[in-house]
């Protein structure tokens, strides 16, 4: 099974702040890695699907980029409504796996 | 408008049967691959199960395997899960959704809870 690896598991920050958070796959996955947004109670919301390639509809301060093994999610200028959990999962192959997720909280 | 909804979650007994049912709208379900993943209170997301477009394949979470059974209706645009010999840690909200891409629709889940 393929292990993803998010880090950091938590991250405080300001709006306005620039956010990166990684994801390390156990083995190469090419760029079969979809970003995940999940505030409480409700389901995930994809972000970015391809690594790279950004949902529809989601505001382009949001960005992937990776390949291969690593990867990272960026907010270039946190907003208020930015603040949830992020899961990556990789659907390279079967199992599908996920991230353990990064909690973003306002500092 | 494009909707997944979930039913068929509950309370039920250790040992006990559920089968979750998920119904689209708005688009054609045989397009599409279909998967299960479920997310145990204050806990990450976990895959469960996924089913080709054909359903000719079918996969599983080893942690479900053999208890667990994916399946699809695309006459009726549903997908379904039967869950068999429940156990305490399959408690969580089920979700049933499409696979990562341009068009990537989820759910917003049915909750099984798993208790004597």
């Amino acid at each position: 099974d393929i292990q993803m690896t998010q880090s950091p598991s938590s991250l405080s920050a300001s709006v306005g702040d620039r956010v990166t958070i990684t994801c390390r796959a156990s083995q190469g996955i090419s760029n079969y890695l979809v970003w995940f947004q999940q505030k409480t109670g409700k389901a995930p919301k994809s972000l970015i699907y391809a690594a790279s390639t950004l949902q529809s509809g989601v505001p382009s301060r949001f960005s992937g980029s990776g390949s291969g093994t690593d990867f990272t999610l960026t907010i270039s200028s946190l907003q208020p409504e930015d603040f949830a959990t992020y899961y990556c999962q990789q659907y390279y192959s079967y199992p599908r796996t996920f991230g353990q997720g990064t909690k973003l909280e306002i500092k | 408008e494009v909707q997944l909804v979930e039913s068929g979650g509950g309370l039920v007994k250790p040992g006990g049967s559920l089968r979750l049912s998920c119904a689209a709208s708005g688009f054609t379900l045989s397009s599409y691959s279909m998967h299960w993943v479920r997310q145990a209170p204050g806990k990450g997301l976990e895959w469960v199960s996924s089913i080709s477009s054909s359903s000719t394949f079918k996969y599983y979470a080893a942690s479900v395997r053999g208890r667990f059974t994916i399946s699809r209706d695309d006459a009726k645009n549903s997908l379904y899960l039967q869950v068999n010999s429940l156990r305490a840690e399959d408690t969580a909200l089920y979700f049933c959704a499409t696979p990562p891409g341009a068009r990537s629709f989820w759910g917003q889940g049915t909750l099984v809870t798993v208790s004597s």
